[in-house]
């Protein structure tokens, strides 16, 4: 079936610092894959989204590419903030199954001033 | 509202309780589905509304779990005679149609079974 991996967190990085969460998929056919990301105490935003191979998805500084050939969703970013503390979410849209979200188990994120 | 709302935002409830779970979809988006967050088993989803029918309720636990969707809006998500595991975020989200893939989140409701 298809499934998300994302690496384990927490993250901890200084402001400034450069991120990478990783993020891989299994899947059969092409979903689209998303980044989602949960601040403290609110609910699920998208971040990012890319539908097809070699789309890059961007917002707020974040940028993800969706590489069909290693199966990946990297979410990068070249300077982190405090805001940025949180946790993310990669996720990908079940085409064969009503389009339903298959998430990975969340990366937190935390950001020392 | 601009956005999926649920309520309540908590509630806690005893075991063997019955709850209901409100969700207000994006005016106008046509998909509904239900997600469940908790510690031991991260962002599961439960049941699929396309419209006012549910194609896939594959997600449910068990048969202590049932939702419905009227009007191809409002949602309600039931849980009879709740159990302490039931407790966990359940979250909503709204999808505007077969060509648009991105869901829409509303805050959730915490739910605690004690």
């Amino acid at each position: 079936g298809n499934s998300v991996t994302q690496m384990e967190g927490p993250v901890t990085l200084s402001e400034e610092a450069f991120l990478t969460i990783n993020c891989t998929y299994t899947a059969t056919g092409y979903p689209s894959l998303f980044w989602y990301v949960q601040y403290p105490g609110e609910g699920l935003q998208l971040l990012l989204k890319a539908t097809k191979a070699d789309d890059k998805g961007s917002n707020k500084g974040f940028e993800a590419t969706y590489r069909k050939e290693t199966t990946s969703f990297h979410l990068e970013k070249g300077s982190v903030q405090v805001s940025d503390s949180a946790v993310y979410f990669c996720a990908l849209s079940d085409r064969d199954s009503s389009y339903k979200l298959i998430f990975g188990s969340g990366t937190r994120l935390l950001v020392r001033p | 509202g601009a956005g999926v709302s649920q309520s309540p935002s908590n509630k806690v409830t005893e075991k063997g309780k019955d709850v209901e779970l409100r969700c207000d979809p994006i005016s106008g988006h046509t998909a509904l589905y239900w997600y469940r967050q908790s510690l031991g088993q991260g962002l599961e989803f439960l049941i699929y509304f396309q419209g006012n029918s549910a194609p896939d309720k594959s997600g449910l636990p068990s048969d202590r779990f049932s939702a419905e969707r009227t009007g191809g809006s409002v949602s309600t998500l039931t849980i009879q005679r709740t159990q302490q595991e039931d407790s966990a975020v359940y979250l909503c989200a709204s999808r505007r149609d077969i060509l648009q893939e991105t869901q829409y989140f509303g805050p959730g409701t915490r739910l605690l079974v004690l």
